[in-house]
């Protein structure tokens, strides 16, 4: 089955950094893949995400990178604010079916010091 | 945006009794819904998919006679835990996609945090 790994654990970066976390999958059939943020006892929001079509896309200061080639796929977050701080998870969905699940990285726990 | 909801936000109850938990797809429908179970500092663990008028899909593991799942409408699922121990004390989000809409997003519920005593 799909495996995702995701680095790295932890990060802090000084406020207006930028952030990277990289993901990797190990299912070439995997085509979608979003990045969620949580904040502590929320839930997971949808921030960016892309499929295999495509290579990069950008939203604000939020953008995602996809190398289907190595199978990685990294978040990118620029000018970084204090309340960028939170666990952000990747995710890869295995297959075409909008009804299968999603399968988690581990989460980076991102801390943007002010 | 679609919005989901879960019900408790949270439940403390006793070792032995049951607890269920309902998710809605608050303004869209979902023929399939996603349960979850996060431990602390953790990642989302799948426990299984939900499917509208049909059984659930349980992952490797988590034992459906001990969490229960009825996907009885296009816009309620709901997860039942069974004999509930201090072990099954989590926090637990479903999420659901929005049917025929061509879209991928799945919308995460609030969670429930479940504690046992």
């Amino acid at each position: 089955g799909e495996n995702v790994e995701q680095h790295p654990s932890t990060l802090s970066v000084q406020e207006g950094d930028s952030a990277v976390i990289k993901c990797t999958y190990s299912d070439s059939a995997s085509n979608y893949f979003p990045w969620y943020k949580q904040e502590l006892g929320k839930r997971p929001q949808l921030i960016i995400d892309i499929r295999s079509n495509v290579g990069e896309k950008k939203d604000q200061r939020i953008a995602v990178t996809l190398n289907k080639t190595a199978k990685h796929f990294s978040l990118h977050i620029t000018e970084t604010q204090p309340e960028d701080s939170a666990v952000y998870f990747c995710a890869a969905r295995p297959g075409f079916s909008g009804n299968t699940p999603l399968v988690f990285g581990k989460g980076t726990r991102l801390s943007v010091i002010a | 945006g679609a919005v989901v909801s879960q019900h408790p936000s949270w439940v403390i109850c006793k070792s032995g009794t049951s607890v269920k938990i309902e998710c809605r797809s608050l303004d869209f429908q979902a023929t399939t819904m996603f349960w979850y179970r996060q431990f602390p500092k953790q990642s989302l663990m799948l426990m299984a998919t939900s499917n509208e008028g049909s059984k659930a899909t349980y992952e490797q593991g988590v034992e459906k006679d001990k969490f229960l799942i009825n996907h009885a409408s296009l816009t309620l699922s709901t997860l039942t835990v069974t004999s509930a121990h201090p072990e099954d004390s989590s926090f637990y989000i479903c999420s659901a996609r929005e049917s025929g809409a061509g879209t991928d997003t799945q919308y995460f519920g609030p969670g429930t945090r479940l504690t046992v005593l």
